[in-house]
Formats: structure tokens, sequence, C-alpha cells
């Protein structure tokens, strides 16, 4: 069984449209997060929720928005993609007390 | 603030060569630290964590307080240990914040 999913895997799409990100753990994890790879595969922390709670944001355009259904869903929305947006984007997630965080196998944006 | 710092990009091995991946953090808290390994095409992982004391596929790490530094370590290198490695940072208690690094790609030549 899968413990953190993300679709689509792959995702080409033209400047200027509105996509998402799904993320999903079953893990019964209470923190989850989203990871922003960028081409030379520099790892940077975007968001981060706690039990639907938004814990950590960092300094990401507004046109970014995290949105979390419940607990075990976390998803990305991003509006009028840029071309700088192109990356592979990570979901985890960890249990409270963070003992190991568990990645999603990444979803490749390409905006052309 | 948090900072992880891995000094190389890229790190080339003959196989069969010791191998030590550089990692430096500031935290004025108790910090956790962790080495996270990325094979090509497939998801990031956990290799290990300094609080396990543990070796994975050869790999140890220890934390030094003093030199703030938690450096990746292999006495042999093996082909298949080619992959990114990313070295990250934990806050101890509360909500944490995960800071990585920006990745070590290492190379092993055959």
């Amino acid at each position: 069984d899968t413990a953190v999913s993300q679709t689509p895997k792959y995702l080409v799409t033209q400047m200027g449209n509105d996509k998402s990100i799904k993320c999903e753990q079953n893990l019964g994890h209470d923190t989850m997060y989203w990871y922003k790879q960028d081409s030379k595969k520099f790892l940077k922390i975007m968001f981060s929720y706690n039990n639907k709670e938004l814990i950590i944001n960092e300094t990401v355009p507004n046109r970014f928005s995290p949105k979390s259904p419940d607990k075990a869903h976390l998803n990305l929305h991003i509006n009028s993609l840029e071309l700088g947006d192109s990356a592979v984007y990570f979901c985890a997630s960890s249990p409270l007390g963070f003992t190991e965080a568990f990645f999603g196998q990444g979803t490749r944006l390409t905006v052309v | 603030a948090q900072r992880v710092t891995q000094p190389e990009k890229l790190l080339s091995v003959f196989k069969g060569a010791p191998v030590e991946l550089k990692c430096n953090y500031s935290y004025s808290g108790s910090p956790e630290l962790f080495w996270y390994v990325q094979y090509s095409r497939q998801r990031l992982q956990l290799l290990l964590r300094h609080i396990s004391r543990e070796s994975i596929k050869g790999f140890t790490a220890d934390l030094n307080k003093g030199e703030t530094s938690f450096h990746l370590k292999k006495p042999f290198a093996q082909e298949e240990d080619s992959a990114m490695y990313y070295c990250a940072l934990s806050e101890s208690g509360g909500y944490q914040k995960v800071t990585f690094g920006t990745g070590t790609k290492l190379q092993v030549i055959p």
C-alpha cells in the first residue's frame, strides 16, 4: 500500500492556467508538508499543516494555496502559473513529534 | 533561524573509496538531524537519524555538537550509492519545522 500518494505524477500546462496537485496519506499522521525541488535539486519547504491547521507558511507567492479538507489530505492549488513554477513538488507526512517524514513520489510540473 | 548547509553540490568518488558527505547546521536549540536519500526516479526516503545511532547500507553519521556537524560517512563506496543526499534538521518538541540542506549528488565511478 502506498503511504503517501500524489496525483498527478506529471503535469504539463500553459502559463496563466490554474492547476491543483493532490496528496493523500494513509499513515494516520497528523502533519503534512509541501516541498518544492527546483531544477538544481534544491529542496525547500513551502507549507506545513497539522490536523488541518496551517503551521508553516514560508515565503511563497499568494498564487499558491494549500487546502486540507481532512488530516489525511493536503492539496496544493496554484493560480496563474508562471514558467518559474516548473519544478518537482513533493508532499510528505510525519507523525507529531517528527521521527521521520514519508514522501510522495513527487509531481513534475512543467509550465510552457 | 535554523539552517542546514551542505557545501558540496557534487561529490565524485571511485568505487571502493571512502565517502564523506558534509553537513553543518545552525540552530539555537537541541536539534534532531537526519539524512535522506533520493535514488534516481525514486522518492525521497529516510536513510538514518542521529537519535537512532544506526548504520544503514554501511552509512553512519555522528552528531558533533561542538562543530555543529552531522557528516555522512561510508568506508567503501558502491555504485548503487550514487544518489542525491539531503541533510535535514528538525526542531525538537512542538510543531516541528524540518529544514533540508540543498543536497549533495554522490557519483560513484566504477
